[in-house]
């Protein structure tokens, strides 16, 4: 099956810091990649589309400026927090699908915690 | 509003039993895919539906997606601690967004 990873599997940082999570595609090309947060005992909340090469696409109440979203290439999307607080701290997953409106197959997660 | 209903969200039952998770719309989805995450974990692929009236089995699970294409059950029989998890429902709407609808999830508790 498709398999997609993810970067690091948990990070402890500071308040104000800037943290980058990467999610690959290792079997397959990924014309597009999802970002999505949860929090404990809750379901996913989609934060972001990205489509190789163009800009992402933010859900609505998802500040653009804050999580900066790249798909450089068709195995490769990160995600940064930039300035991270404390109410950032999340569980971030990537989820990955070889054409629009397929299958998404889940990246493992990380755990972000902001001190 | 939620799109996708998702029922029951808490559910504990002894090994051996059976239980039905509901999935429910009032939108069509071109596809449905239900999922199992772990904690800590990323949510892992069970099955993806996509004809009305479609059925499904994965060992000892069923899965129904309706024949409108609104509605999709997960039936599991003689449940084991290991099926213990949250079982996720999610739906790529016709004529939608790229993107799923998720389901706030059937926390499934299953006790020895």
């Amino acid at each position: 099956g498709a398999v997609v990873s993810q970067h690091p599997s948990w990070v402890i940082c500071k308040s104000g810091t800037s943290v980058k999570i990467e999610c690959r595609s290792l079997d397959f090309q990924a014309t597009t990649m999802f970002w999505y947060r949860q929090f404990p005992k809750q379901s996913l909340m989609l934060m972001a589309t990205s489509n190789e090469g163009s800009k992402a696409t933010y859900e609505q109440g998802v500040e653009k400026d804050k999580f900066l979203i790249n798909h450089a290439s068709l195995t490769l999307s990160t995600l940064t927090v930039t300035s991270a607080h404390p109410e950032d701290s999340s569980f971030y997953i990537c989820s990955a699908s070889g054409t629009r409106t397929d299958t998404q197959y889940f990246g493992p997660g990380t755990r972000l915690t902001v001190l | 509003t939620q799109l996708l209903e998702q029922s029951p969200q808490f559910l504990s039952i002894q090994e051996g039993e059976n239980l039905t998770v509901y999935c429910n719309s009032s939108s069509v989805f071109s596809s449905l895919q239900w999922y199992r995450q772990e904690p800590g974990e990323g949510p892992v692929l069970l099955v993806t539906v996509v004809t009305g009236g479609e059925v499904k089995k994965l060992k000892r699970l069923t899965f129904q997606f309706g024949d409108a294409r609104k509605d999709s059950s997960l039936h599991i029989t003689a449940a084991q601690p290991g099926d213990t998890g949250l079982y996720l429902c999610a739906g790529a709407m016709v004529g939608g967004a790229d993107g799923l609808t998720f389901g706030k999830g059937t926390h499934l508790i299953i006790q020895p």
